[in-house]
């Protein structure tokens, strides 16, 4: 247990369809992120937030629109993904982000394949 | 560009040490870290190094000589349950991470 939680942990969609991954730390951390893991290849950051707001956004295709409603819960919404979007999505939250971060603290990830 | 380079795989008997090494390439340097994947699981944090030399915290050891880029991860007394992907990152100029793909340890009896 890391005090990260993503929900749900596995999610299977069509290109059509639209859902959201969910994220929730019970740290008390001010920074949240969303990675992707694709097998056998680094951890791809997407969104990093600092106390809400969105710090980083690192060419992340439009498909794909994180929220951030405070600084305990992270969303990923999903719309009209592609078939190489299939992968781990990670979750992770920091106490501050930048050269406050310290090391990160990840959830389980949700699984994500789309057809 | 910014590189890191780990084993893709490495295999190694139940009670015997590994040795798992990351080399690296970034803009600027604030920190190497270790993570554990178990698979399924999330990563863990397992060690962090700033400076050079061993940073022991039980059976896992880690090495950092920032003249050569180089980082290693010892793992002693080795169990069934150290089976798992060792993740290297470093922290650049920016204090941005960069990742390693990870090397999967295998454990044998």
């Amino acid at each position: 247990e890391t005090g990260v939680t993503q929900t749900p942990r596995h999610l299977v969609m069509g290109m059509t369809n639209k859902k959201s991954l969910k994220c929730e730390q019970h740290l008390g951390h001010n920074a949240m992120y969303w990675y992707k893991q694709s097998a056998k290849k680094p951890l791809e950051l997407m969104f990093v937030y600092n106390f809400k707001e969105q710090t980083e956004n690192n060419s992340v295709p439009s498909r794909f629109s994180p929220e951030c409603p405070n600084s305990s819960h992270l969303f990923l919404h999903l719309h009209t993904l592609q078939p190489e979007d299939s992968a781990l999505y990670l979750c992770a939250s920091s106490p501050t982000s930048g050269d406050g971060a310290g090391e990160l603290f990840f959830g389980e990830g949700s699984r994500l394949t789309v057809l | 560009g910014q590189n890191i380079d780990q084993p893709t795989e490495m295999t190694a008997t139940e009670g015997a040490i590994v040795q798992i090494n990351c080399t690296y390439q970034t803009s600027g340097f604030n920190g190497l870290f270790w993570y554990q994947q178990h698979a399924g699981e999330a990563p863990t944090f397992l060690s962090y190094n700033v400076l050079d030399g061993l940073e022991e915290k039980g059976r896992f050891s880690s090495f950092l000589s920032r003249s050569k880029g180089y980082s290693y991860l010892l793992l002693k007394e080795l169990q069934m349950k150290d089976s798992a992907s060792y993740l290297c990152a470093v922290r650049d100029s920016n204090y941005q991470l960069i990742w390693g793909a990870g090397t999967k340890l295998i454990i044998k009896p």
